[in-house]
């Protein structure tokens, strides 16, 4: 069974700090995986990754891919209470349709 | 258009009513999917289609009915649910099974109270 576990379960820190969001994973034939954002309702997209060690990167979010040690990390730099939500991993096998997701970290950033 | 809509926003509903969910998309996609999601969870898969046609049915008890009308629809009928139903619906579709990316875009959610 495929499994996605996210570390840590939650976290606070004020506006302006760094934060690093690490998902590991275990699947066979994994193929990508994915990096949303949820607040209120719908997660939406950040990243997808299927090539290690090439970071993807969009204003003050990053993600890389570490296929040897199946993992990932979201990088969120000089944070804003705007980023508080939680973040969502999951990865997608080949030959899959689906995305299996991890626990998500919740994020709290403080004023 | 590149979103995802649901409709309704909200649902109240009693154990022995029957409603639907709706979900559209005009982004020509050719997967669509229902997740449930509890509060403080991930959202869990419960169908997908593919091309209109159902190919996972994640062990959903028979409460829940899905209907995939023509490619850019996707409805969820609900009938005699238990108020443990209670959760946050959310539809996704993305480009094609196996289409050139992964990415599932989801719609804002159902909030489904039953009481």
């Amino acid at each position: 069974e495929d499994k996605v576990v996210q570390s840590p379960l939650s976290l606070v820190v004020h506006e302006g700090d760094t934060v690093t969001l690490n998902c590991s994973y275990e699947v066979t034939n994994f193929r990508s995986l994915l990096w949303y954002k949820q607040e209120k309702k719908a997660p939406t997209f950040l990243f997808m990754l299927t090539s290690s060690g090439i970071e993807k990167k969009s204003g003050r979010l990053s993600s890389i891919l570490d296929k040897k040690e199946l993992s990932s990390i979201l990088n969120i730099t000089a944070t804003q209470t705007g980023d508080s939500a939680i973040y969502l991993c999951a990865v997608v096998r080949n030959a899959g349709n689906m995305l299996t997701f991890g626990g998500g970290t919740r994020l709290m950033v403080k004023p | 258009d590149t979103e995802v809509t649901q409709t309704p926003k909200h649902l109240v509903m009693g154990m022995t009513n029957k409603k639907s969910l709706k979900c559209e998309q005009h982004m020509g996609h050719r997967a669509m999917y229902w997740y449930k999601q509890k509060a403080k969870k991930p959202p869990e898969l419960m169908f997908v289609y593919s091309y209109e046609k159902l190919s996972i049915n994640e062990s959903v008890p028979s409460r829940f009915s899905p209907e995939c009308p023509n490619s850019s629809l996707l409805n969820l009928h609900l009938h005699a649910l238990q108020p443990e139903d209670s959760a946050l619906y959310l539809c996704a579709s993305k480009p094609g099974e196996r289409g050139d990316t992964d990415t599932q875009y989801f719609g804002p959610g159902t909030r489904l109270t039953v009481l």
